[in-house]
C-alpha cells in the first residue's frame, strides 16, 4: 500500500541548476509534508515542511509547493550545489489521528560539477 | 544542536538472539519513535511512544518487539528471536510535540541477523 510515491528513482542535475523532486500521494487524510535528506549509513537529516494550510513554504535554497487537488507537492532546489547529493525522502503525517511518518521510497539526487 | 544519538552503530548477531537497541533522545521532548529501512526499501514506522506507553505500531512491531525508557531518559528497542528479515537500518526519532513539529531522527543502528 504505496500512501506515498516518488516515482523517480533517480535524477541528476547540472551545479547551479535548479532540482526538482516529486512526490505524489493517495491518502486524503495527510495534511503535514515533510522532506528529509539522508546520505548513506546516516539517518534521515529534516529539510523543509509544509502544512496542508500553505501551498508553499520556503527556507533558503529550498522551496517546497503543496498541490492539495492533485495530492502532490514538490522540493526545489535552486541552486543545486554538489553537496546536496543524496536521496531524498518525502513523507507524510494524518496529524488528527497519528503523528507517524508515511515515507516515499527516495528520489537519489546526483548534482554534477 | 541537541541530537538524537543511538548505539550501537553496528549490531550483528544470530538468528533467535535477542537484541536491544539504544537511543538517547533530544532532551525535553515527548515522542519517540521506531523506524526501519530494509536494504534498498523505504523508511517504515515501528511504533510511536508517548507518556510511557505505545501509542500507536505497525503490523511489523509484532510480539517479538518491546520499547521501553528504562530510566526516563534511553528509550530501547527490543527484539526478543531475531529472525534473518530483521536484518535493517533502525533509527530512532523524537519531537517535542507530535502533529505538527518535525521528527528529528538519530544515525540508526545496522542489525545485521545471520
Amino acid at each position: 500500500d504505496q500512501q506515498v510515491k516518488q516515482n523517480s528513482p533517480s535524477l541528476s542535475v547540472q551545479e547551479g541548476r535548479i532540482s526538482i523532486l516529486n512526490c505524489d500521494y493517495t491518502n486524503s487524510m495527510f495534511d503535514y509534508f515533510l522532506w528529509y535528506k539522508k546520505y548513506p549509513a546516516e539517518g534521515p537529516t529534516f529539510l523543509i515542511s509544509i502544512s496542508s494550510i500553505k501551498d508553499k513554504n520556503e527556507d533558503g535554497r529550498f522551496t517546497v509547493f503543496l498541490n492539495k487537488s492533485a495530492k502532490h507537492l514538490s522540493l526545489h532546489i535552486v541552486p543545486s550545489q554538489p553537496g546536496d547529493s543524496a536521496v531524498y525522502f518525502c513523507a507524510a503525517s494524518d496529524t488528527g489521528t497519528a503523528s507517524k511518518l508515511t515515507f516515499g521510497t527516495g528520489t537519489r539526487l546526483q548534482v554534477m560539477l | 544542536e541537541p541530537e538524537v544519538t543511538q548505539t550501537p552503530s553496528h549490531q550483528v548477531t544470530q538468528m533467535g538472539q535477542e537484541v536491544i537497541l539504544r537511543c538517547v533522545p533530544i532532551s525535553n521532548h515527548l515522542y519517540f519513535y521506531w523506524y526501519r529501512q530494509i536494504l534498498g526499501q523505504k523508511v517504515e514506522f515501528l511504533v510511536s511512544f508517548y507518556n510511557n506507553e505505545i501509542s500507536e505500531k505497525s503490523e511489523i512491531f509484532d510480539d517479538q518487539f518491546s520499547v521501553e525508557r528504562p530510566d526516563g531518559s534511553n528509550f530501547t528497542l527490543k527484539i526478543r528471536s531475531t529472525k534473518l528479515e530483521d536484518s535493517a537500518m533502525y533509527f530512532c526519532a523524537n519531537n517535542w510535540w507530535s502533529s505538527t513539529d518535525t521528527q528529528y531522527f538519530g544515525p540508526g543502528t545496522r542489525l545485521t541477523v545471520l
